[in-house]
């Protein structure tokens, strides 16, 4: 199975700071990499797909890089809204995996 | 709007079985693959099966592997997850979620782009 690691696990910022979180795959995945955004008590969101593109109605502050085993969700001007918890999931191989998620947090 | 209600979840005794169901609606629902994710009390999530569109392809995670079956009606847009002898550790949130595409397999790539809200299975005696 392909290992997914997110770092950091948390993280705290200034609204308007930019925040990025890396995820790193055990092996290749080429560019199927998904992030999603889960607040709390409620359901996953996708937020990027195919490693870079923003899902339908998701802000243009958040961006995705990366390709083959590291990839980086940036959150451009962080708002009091994007506390969340942050997965990266590959789709490049089953079973579907994800990191252990990044929670993002208001200082 | 897609959108995707989960029931069935309850208090199953260790070893005992549940069926969880998922209906679709504002979506032609043979067209996509589905999936079934959970995340445990304050953990992660993790993917647990997938099914293709026509039904015929499927997958499963290891930890559920010869005990969970998923299965599909597309004429009542419903996607099932028959649990079987359920341990304490299969104690989650239970999410489905619609695939972007309908395909399953080595060479078809879907992310998970609608969720519904969960329904709740606790394994306990």
């Amino acid at each position: 199975d392909i290992q997914m690691t997110q770092s950091p696990s948390a993280l705290s910022a200034s609204v308007g700071d930019r925040t990025t979180i890396t995820c790193r795959a055990s092996q290749s995945i080429n560019r199927w990499l998904a992030w999603y955004q889960q607040k709390p008590g409620k359901a996953p969101k996708l937020l990027i797909y195919k490693a870079s593109t923003l899902a339908s109605g998701i802000p243009s502050r958040f961006s995705g890089s990366g390709s083959g085993t590291e990839f980086t969700l940036s959150i451009n001007s962080l708002q009091p809204d994007d506390v969340a918890t942050y997965y990266c999931q590959q789709y490049d191989s089953y079973p579907r995996t994800f990191g252990q998620g990044t929670k993002v947090e208001i200082k | 709007e897609v959108q995707l209600l989960e029931s069935g979840g309850g208090l199953v005794k260790p070893g005992g079985s549940l069926r969880l169901s998922c209906v679709g609606s504002g979506v032609i629902f043979s067209n996509y693959a589905m999936s079934w994710v959970r995340q445990a009390p304050g953990k992660g999530l993790e993917w647990v099966a997938g099914i293709s569109g026509g039904g015929g392809d499927i997958y499963y995670g290891d930890s559920v592997k010869g005990r969970f079956t998923i299965s599909r009606d597309n004429s009542r847009n419903t996607v099932y997850l028959q649990m079987s002898r359920l341990r304490a550790d299969d104690t989650a949130l239970y999410y489905c979620a619609k695939e972007e595409a309908g395909l399953l397999g080595p060479n078809f790539h879907n992310s998970m782009d609608v969720w519904g809200q969960g329904t709740t299975v606790t394994v306990s005696s």
